[in-house]
C-alpha cells in the first residue's frame, strides 16, 4: 500500500520561479488537503478538496493554487515562489469529508526558496 | 485559530503511562477530537479520535470528559520510540456541516526518558 505519495522530497527554487508539488493517493479517498509546517507555527491548512472538481481555501492560501481533476491527484502550484514559502509541505487525504474520517499524511516536501 | 490548548512539553519514564491533556472548551456537538503525533520531520501519524465516548485502539486510549471540554490521550506503556510532538485537534466543520478541516495547534512535545 503506497498510501499518500508526495514528490519531490526536496526542492530548491529561486525567487520568482514556479513549480508544482505533487500529491497522489491510491486509497480512493474523497478528501485531500495541503498543509505547510514552519518552526514554531505547527501545521497550517493551505487548500483542501472534498472531491474531484471541488477545492476551497484554508488558513493560508495566498501564493498557492490547487486543482483536483481526478480523485487520486491533488497538486499544489506555486506560480511565483517567494522566500516566505520556504517550508515543509504535507499532503493529506481521508476516505470522506466527514468529521469522523481520519486524515492520512504523506512524508512531506521540503522546499527552500532563495 | 486552533481550538485546542495543550501543554508545551511533558516528560514520561519509559514503561510508564503517558497522559497527555488537552482542552477544547469551544468544541461543538458534532466535532470530533483527533490525536496525531509527529516524529522528527516525518508526516503526522494518526493515533486515535472520538466524539463523546472513550476510545481505545492498539496505540492508545482517549478519555473525553462528559462535557466534552477536555480530553486525555493515554499511552499505556511509553517507549523511547514514543518521543514525539503530539497534536490534539478538533476537526472543524466547514461550509457544510459535515466537511471537516483539521486545524493544528502547537502540540505537546513528549520526551520519554530511560
Amino acid at each position: 500500500n503506497a498510501g499518500v505519495t508526495q514528490t519531490p522530497k526536496f526542492q530548491v527554487l529561486k525567487t520568482g520561479q514556479s513549480m508544482t508539488l505533487q500529491c497522489a493517493q491510491d486509497m480512493n479517498h474523497e478528501y485531500m488537503s495541503w498543509y505547510r509546517q514552519d518552526p514554531g507555527m505547527g501545521l497550517r491548512l493551505i487548500h483542501y478538496s472534498v472531491g474531484a472538481g471541488i477545492t476551497d481555501q484554508g488558513e493560508v492560501p495566498n501564493g498557492y493554487n490547487v486543482s483536483r481533476s481526478t480523485t487520486e491527484d491533488f497538486p499544489l502550484r506555486l506560480l511565483s515562489a517567494a522566500p516566505s514559502q520556504t517550508s515543509v509541505y504535507f499532503c493529506a487525504s481521508s476516505y470522506s469529508q466527514g468529521l469522523s474520517s481520519p486524515l492520512h499524511f504523506g512524508n512531506g516536501t521540503r522546499l527552500t526558496v532563495t | 485559530d486552533a481550538k485546542t490548548t495543550q501543554p508545551t512539553s511533558m516528560d514520561c519514564a519509559e514503561g510508564r503511562a503517558a497522559n497527555l491533556p488537552c482542552n477544547h472548551s469551544t468544541i461543538s456537538g458534532n466535532e470530533y477530537v483527533y490525536w496525531y503525533r509527529q516524529i522528527h520531520s516525518q508526516g503526522p501519524q494518526y493515533i486515535i479520535h472520538g466524539l463523546k465516548n472513550n476510545e481505545t485502539n492498539e496505540m492508545a486510549s482517549l478519555i473525553i470528559t462528559e462535557d466534552r471540554k477536555s480530553s486525555t490521550l493515554i499511552l499505556p506503556h511509553a517507549t523511547l520510540r514514543d518521543t514525539a510532538v503530539y497534536y490534539c485537534i478538533v476537526r472543524v466543520a466547514g461550509r457544510s456541516s459535515n466537511t471537516g478541516k483539521l486545524i493544528f495547534g502547537q502540540g505537546t512535545t513528549l520526551q520519554v526518558k530511560p
